[in-house]
């Protein structure tokens, strides 16, 4: 069974910095490209960051990009998001999921809430 | 630009059967789609992924309730025999060709 687990969100301030996990299980890891989705209060579904299996390839949606960067460890099975610079609009539930060739999220994490408040 | 988009809202009694839609911008007709289901309080689920050719392939468990069409550049999620369970909201979505992920609005579906 897939299992994706993610932890790491929390309350930061303005400014700060933040570092998200996904604990990956049930399946070959390093096989599947992966990423990030997030979804504001009352709001709807964002792409954020995906990463390919190896790890070489890594692509960003432009709210994100140059102060989030995406990761992976494929000997831990464990996928990272690395938030800088975080601003009120990066609070959000952040959900890892599964990406196939074809670009479908087909499993997901219960996801985990990031607060960015002063 | 790829967009896709939903009608916010649609509606339906028990045991009933509803159909939601998901349009894709001009241009992106072909475009393969997934449909995720987000129960309250719940993380997304995976539903099926539609072809182009109309042809869908359901996810790990879900029931042959729900189904998938296409017509043009409109994306069906069709669920019949509703339960109070599928009151949810519903977001379609795919992967653009400069390599991003696009979602729909998503669209809140309640059963009456």
């Amino acid at each position: 069974e897939v299992q994706l687990v993610e932890s790491g969100g929390g309350l930061v301030q303005p400014g700060g910095s933040l570092r998200l996990s996904c604990a990956a299980s049930g399946f070959t890891f390093s096989n599947y490209a992966m990423s990030w989705v997030r979804q504001a209060p009352g709001e709807g579904l964002e792409w954020v960051s995906t990463i390919s299996g190896s790890g070489g390839g890594t692509f960003y949606a432009d709210s994100v990009r140059g102060h989030f960067t995406i990761s992976r460890d494929n000997s831990k099975n464990t996928l990272y998001l690395e938030m800088n610079s975080l601003r009120a609009e990066d609070t959000a539930v952040y959900y890892c999921a599964t990406i196939t060739a074809a670009g479908i999220f087909d499993y997901w994490g219960q996801g985990t809430l990031v607060t960015v408040s002063s | 630009q790829l967009v896709l988009t939903q009608s916010p809202s649609a509606s339906a009694s028990l045991g009933a059967s509803v159909k939601v839609t998901c349009t894709l911008s001009s241009g992106h007709s072909s475009y393969v789609i997934a449909w995720h289901q987000q129960q309250p309080e719940k993380g997304p689920r995976y539903l099926m992924k539609i072809n182009s050719d109309g042809s869908h392939i359901r996810g790990d468990g879900i029931p042959d309730r729900f189904s998938g069409s296409i017509s043009g550049a409109e994306r069906y999620l069709t669920i019949s025999s509703l339960q109070s369970e599928d009151e949810a909201d519903y977001y379609c979505q795919t992967w653009g060709t400069g390599f991003h992920g696009v979602f729909g609005g998503g669209t809140k579906l309640t059963v009456l």
